[in-house]
């Protein structure tokens, strides 16, 4: 089976301009997770969807919003892209439901996008 | 809130040698699960272990051990007879263990791990 996929893979942008960032979840997996990773530190949550309801946000501002398609496959968009949103996109996926507190869910994490913004 | 943090920012090693990674975490909730992903260069983490706040026993994966004690709030992770291709940067995670949250993880810094021939 095909794990997490993300495109594109990598991309360059200038400030001020919108990027869109896709995500394949593993088949049957119901829920996915964007996460943002600046060089050298660890993965920052974003965004979490689940039966394309937004079900968790991190602290992030409003120039990052993302939506879950039918297909359970999202997308994440950043407006007005800023030097300091230069980073790794990494999208994860999972299968439980999220309702109750049935077991934590893995994230199986997919090999990110990374954006470049000069 | 929620904190982990990982006070290793890199530990280098000879092969063959065991190595410890320290994770240390801050949580008020009294259910929760904690996390180890590893990240080669290639950039995805890769799913280690996760452990439940209910079950503080040790757990052996071949050259893998983790220690967790709630007691001091940490989840240690050794690996013995370190080979090569366990350098890469490891991470420990935290999430809450409620319905909406799972797909939280609060990661630590990482700590970047080489492993010389």
């Amino acid at each position: 089976d095909a794990g997490v996929t993300q495109s594109p893979t990598h991309l360059i942008k200038t400030r001020g301009q919108q990027v869109t960032l896709r995500c394949s979840p593993i088949s049957g997996h119901k829920s996915v997770s964007w996460y943002q990773q600046v060089l050298g530190q660890g993965p920052q949550f974003i965004f979490q969807y689940y039966e394309k309801e937004e079900r968790g946000r991190g602290n992030f501002p409003d120039r990052f919003s993302a939506r879950q398609f039918p297909n359970y496959s999202s997308e994440l968009n950043v407006n007005a892209l800023l030097l300091g949103d230069s980073a790794l996109y990494l999208c994860a996926s999972s299968y439980q439901t999220g309702q109750g507190v049935a077991g934590a869910n893995v994230l199986t994490f997919g090999a990110g996008s990374r954006l470049t913004v000069l | 809130a929620q904190k982990v943090t990982q006070a290793q920012t890199e530990i280098s090693v000879v092969e063959k040698e065991d190595v410890t990674l320290d994770c240390v975490y801050e949580t008020r909730d009294t259910t929760y699960y904690l996390f180890w992903y590893k990240q080669p260069p290639s950039g995805e983490l890769v799913f280690l272990i996760r452990r439940n706040s209910f079950d503080e026993q040790n757990e052996i994966s071949g050259r893998y051990s983790w220690n967790f004690q709630k007691s001091t709030s940490s989840f240690n992770f050794t690996i013995t007879a370190s080979q090569v291709v366990d350098s890469a940067v490891y991470f420990c995670a935290l999430s809450e263990a409620r319905g909406t949250s799972y797909g939280k993880l609060t990661f630590g810094q990482g700590t970047i791990l080489t492993v010389h021939p």
